[in-house]
């Protein structure tokens, strides 16, 4: 069965420090990948999404994340963090031809002005 | 503009007691629409979804049931609750252009405790 795995459960940084949040899938096939993001009292809301190309896929706030084939990772990075920043990061993977959006478990991420 | 309204915001029932949430999206027409439930320190599971009225696939063998009466509104059920049915339950749609792969928009949850 296709799992999404994210290591990070709760990560805390301080400003300007740089992030990447580890998302890892178990499926050998073509994926479609997914970040979305929750902000305090905000709805889930996609960050950034990856179908196919350029295996370097930019979302909104500065946020980036690299697809990986050969080690099944999609992580998700930004090079300078702000406080805005805090919330909860899920991955998701879709394996194409399936009907099933699979979730990783969220990594909470608070930011320290 | 579409939006995605849930209610309520927040529920607390006793075990054995039914359940019907309610999910209404605005601004769009045929959505695919679909309820997540998020357990403490798990990620988001599928339960139901739906590319139609009166179209509803079950993803999770349980006592949840989930029906679509009008093109935007999707109700999710119980006719007892159980305590493991206690969570977050979220509500999304998509455009239905692409299935899965398309970007979904989830509205606010709620917050059901079954005591």
């Amino acid at each position: 069965a296709q799992s999404v795995s994210q290591h990070n459960h709760h990560v805390i940084l301080s400003e300007a420090a740089s992030l990447e949040l580890g998302c890892n899938y178990s499926y050998g096939g073509t994926v479609n990948l997914f970040w979305y993001v929750q902000y305090p009292g905000q709805h889930l809301q996609l960050l950034l999404k990856y179908f196919s190309g350029d295996p370097l896929v930019k979302g909104i706030k500065g946020f980036e994340a690299e697809f990986i084939k050969s080690k099944f990772s999609f992580n998700l990075r930004k090079p300078s963090v702000q406080w805005s920043d805090t919330a909860e990061y899920f991955c998701a993977v879709n394996a194409e031809g399936t009907d099933k959006l699979i979730f990783g478990t969220g990594t909470r991420l608070q930011v320290f002005p | 503009s579409q939006t995605i309204h849930q209610w309520p915001a927040t529920l607390v029932q006793p075990v054995g007691s039914p359940l019907s949430l309610e999910c209404t999206v605005e601004g769009t027409s045929n959505p695919n629409l679909y309820w997540y439930r998020q357990a403490a320190g798990r990620g988001l599971q599928l339960l139901f979804y739906s590319v139609g009225i009166g179209q509803i696939s079950s993803e999770v063998p349980q006592n949840l049931s989930a029906s679509r009466p009008q093109d935007r509104q999707f109700i999710l059920s119980s006719k007892k609750l159980l305590l493991s049915d206690s969570g977050f339950y979220l509500c999304a749609w998509s455009t239905g252009d692409r299935g899965f792969t398309d970007t979904q928009y989830f509205g606010p949850g709620t917050r059901l405790t079954v005591l």
